[in-house]
């Protein structure tokens, strides 16, 4: 199994300005994966984060708003920037096990734009 | 494109009666993945089950089981004997074939069911 831990745990921010989420896994992993869980709502993929190379977005995401850094094989960041009260949600790093059967995720960093 | 419906926003039982979670999916892919995950209120995701397209026994953890039947594209879930402990939004989930083996790579999610278990 991995362990993820991630950075803020909960944050409370105001319009325009930007927010960094850090996440740390305690095994080296190919890909990261970084989700948004809206209020009430399900979660939804932004972005796989592959070490060495720019992430891969989804449809509805762009770099702009949410970069993602990959500096090594057990740690990601994801930016949320120019952050508006829409972008309140729970953000979720997630990474694959070892024979990828299955995801593994953090506990998430819950974020609170006035 | 890949599609999971979870119908029933929330559900409440009664602790020690049997629930079922409903979970239909949707994909043009022959070779795909289905999983399970419990979010209690702390928030983090835990795995439950995971479960291949060429693999349609039922499987039975305990007070779990699930149900895969592929004719009706539906893999549902059910606790017996609910407890409080089982509060939690269930989440049903498929993945995407392709590039990583095992379906362990990004997933599509359903809207959730909220349980809630009273005594």
């Amino acid at each position: 199994s991995a362990v993820i831990s991630q950075k803020p745990s909960r944050d409370i921010c105001q319009r325009g300005t930007s927010l960094t989420i850090q996440c740390q896994v305690d095994s080296q992993v190919t890909m990261m994966f970084w989700y948004r869980q809206q209020p009430g709502q399900s979660l939804t993929l932004i972005a796989t984060a592959n070490q060495g190379s720019e992430a891969t977005y989804e449809s509805g995401f762009v770099i702009d708003k949410f970069p993602i850094s990959r500096p090594n094989l057990t740690f990601s960041t994801l930016t949320v920037s120019n952050m508006s009260p829409e972008d309140s949600s729970i953000y979720l790093c997630s990474v694959a096990g070892t024979h990828n059967e299955k995801l593994f995720f953090g506990s998430g960093t819950q974020l609170s734009v006035l | 494109a890949q599609k999971v419906t979870q119908a029933q926003t929330e559900i409440s039982v009664v602790e020690k009666e049997d629930v079922t979670l409903d979970c239909v999916y949707e994909t043009r892919d022959t070779t795909y993945y289905l999983f399970w995950y419990k979010q209690p209120p702390s928030g983090e995701l835990v795995f439950l089950i995971r479960r291949n397209s060429f693999d349609e026994q039922n499987e039975i953890s305990g007070r779990y089981s699930w149900n895969f039947q592929k004719s009706t594209s539906s893999f549902n879930f059910t606790i017996t004997a609910s407890q409080v402990v089982d509060s939690a939004v269930y989440f049903c989930a498929l993945s995407e074939r392709g590039g990583l083996t095992g379906g362990g790579n990004k997933l599509t999610f359903g809207t959730g069911t909220q349980l809630k278990v009273e005594l």
